[in-house]
């Protein structure tokens, strides 16, 4: 089974541009979490989806950050007038549930560089 | 925060055993604790979790202290491709999330 895939790997933006980050979770899986990793730095939590809804977003800045996860294609990290702060490896994860038993897998991320 | 707290860095010799402590004293009494690795420029990989009994895979064993406020991941032959950041999570519940938190986890280096 193929795993979790994210696209593009890296992803070069200007200030003020738009960064689009897709992530598709594994196949039979319908949670999709996203992460943001700055340099020496562990993963911090920013969205939680579900099919067509946002469970909880607690980590997602308030502004310029939004998800989705439409019924149909990858889950979607929409960066609106890029900032050099944005820069960070982005990753996705994926679950088939919320079990105890159904621990998380992770793509390898796209890492965003802002000139 | 995270729940865990984890020694910042350890050596470990190739062939031998590595035993990576994890710390998670207020952990409560149906949460699961999980770890991962991450090798440089990749996404965290699942190694394992468990409840309260030991548990064993082709990759690791955990060991749960009886009152589960620490855990022990042990790598029983170590590989210089071990060498990795490994994360102790004890996974946040409640209010329909089930979010990780990651603390600043231990880097491995395995050393030949």
């Amino acid at each position: 089974n193929a795993g979790v895939m994210q696209n593009p790997r890296h992803l070069v933006r200007r200030r003020g541009q738009e960064a689009r980050l897709r992530c598709s979770p594994m196949k039979g899986h319908s949670h999709v979490y996203w992460y943001r990793q700055l340099p020496e730095e562990g993963l911090k939590f920013m969205v939680y989806l579900q099919k067509e809804n946002i469970i909880d977003e607690s980590g997602m800045p308030k502004e310029r950050f939004s998800a989705e996860f439409p019924k149909e294609g990858p889950s979607i990290l929409r960066i609106q007038q890029v900032v050099r702060g944005d820069s960070a490896a982005y990753f996705c994860a994926s679950s088939p549930g919320t079990g105890d038993n159904q621990p998380q897998h992770f793509g390898d991320g796209t890492r965003l560089s802002i000139l | 925060d995270a729940k865990t707290t984890q020694p910042p860095s350890m050596d470990c010799a190739e062939g031998r055993a590595a035993n990576l402590p994890c710390n998670h004293s207020t952990i409560s009494g149906n949460e699961y604790v999980y770890w991962y690795r991450q090798i440089h420029s990749q996404g965290p990989q699942y190694i394992i979790h468990g409840l309260k009994n030991n548990e064993t895979n082709e990759m690791a064993s955990l060991i749960i202290t009886e009152d589960r406020k620490s855990s022990t991941l042990i790598l029983p032959h170590a590989t210089l491709r071990d060498t990795a950041v490994y994360y102790c999570i004890v996974r946040l519940r409640g209010s329909g999330t089930y979010k990780y938190i990651f603390g600043t986890g231990t880097r491995l280096k395995v050393l030949a």
